[in-house]
């Protein structure tokens, strides 16, 4: 149990273009959903938290506008990249949670590489 | 603010070579400890935790235990194999809310 699926897994895009990413919980309602980012060899880095039906937490020093987080639905969270660059090209991923605090534990997708040309 | 200290990598071993993995944290309060492993081009998987001091975490062979006096959580495994290569994670969690602080990662090499 505790699946989350990302989609897409890998995509390459011209500069300008927007990307979206979506992250679900096939099997448990996620009342909470993070976006992290990793750059190579390195660490994740939390770029948001979002809970369902609310404007997502951003972490100092990431663009909200730029990074645009959308979680509508208990099972649904989406990342859009605007007007991705290549300094944007990085591996994202999502986890979830089934409701906030510290004592759930948080499940991850499988990562979204996103390369920009 | 809470932070998580590895050791580098990358760490080149022998199958069935003994495994340390070395990880120290600082934070406020009694944080919930991680290690978490990512396979090439996936994302992470929860290897193991532990929620309170002296609490031991085991999965697959490997094991850590939640050092409270020394605010380490080292990761060791008796006999590694190839299919352990991989980046392993530290990682905490602060009780009071839901983000997790994770470590740079030590990437691991096992040599058949």
């Amino acid at each position: 149990g505790a699946v989350v699926s990302q989609h897409p897994s890998w995509v390459i895009c011209k500069s300008g273009t927007s990307v979206k990413i979506e992250c679900r919980s096939l099997d448990f309602q996620a009342t909470t959903m993070f976006w992290y980012r990793q750059f190579p060899k390195q660490s994740l880095m939390l770029m948001a938290t979002s809970n369902e039906g609310s404007k997502a937490t951003y972490e100092q020093g990431v663009e909200k506008d730029k990074f645009l987080i959308n979680h509508a639905s208990l099972t649904l969270s989406t990342l859009t990249v605007t007007s991705a660059h290549p300094e944007d090209s990085s591996f994202y991923i999502c986890s979830a949670s089934t409701q906030g605090g510290g004592l759930q534990p948080q499940h991850f997708g499988d990562g979204t590489r996103l390369s920009i040309l | 603010g809470d932070s998580v200290t590895q050791m580098e990598g990358p760490v080149t071993l022998s199958e069935e070579a003994f495994l340390t993995i070395n990880c120290t944290y600082t934070a406020t309060g009694y944080p919930s400890l991680f290690w978490y492993v990512q396979y090439p081009g996936e994302g992470l998987q929860l290897l193991l935790k532990a929620t309170k001091a002296d609490d031991k975490g085991s999965n697959k062979g490997f094991e850590a235990t939640y050092r409270k006096e020394t605010t380490s959580f080292h990761l060791e495994k008796g006999s590694v194999q190839v299919s352990d290569s991989a980046v392993y994670f530290c990682a905490l969690r602060d009780r009071s809310g839901d983000k997790i602080i994770f470590g740079k990662g030590t990437r691991l090499h096992i040599l058949p």
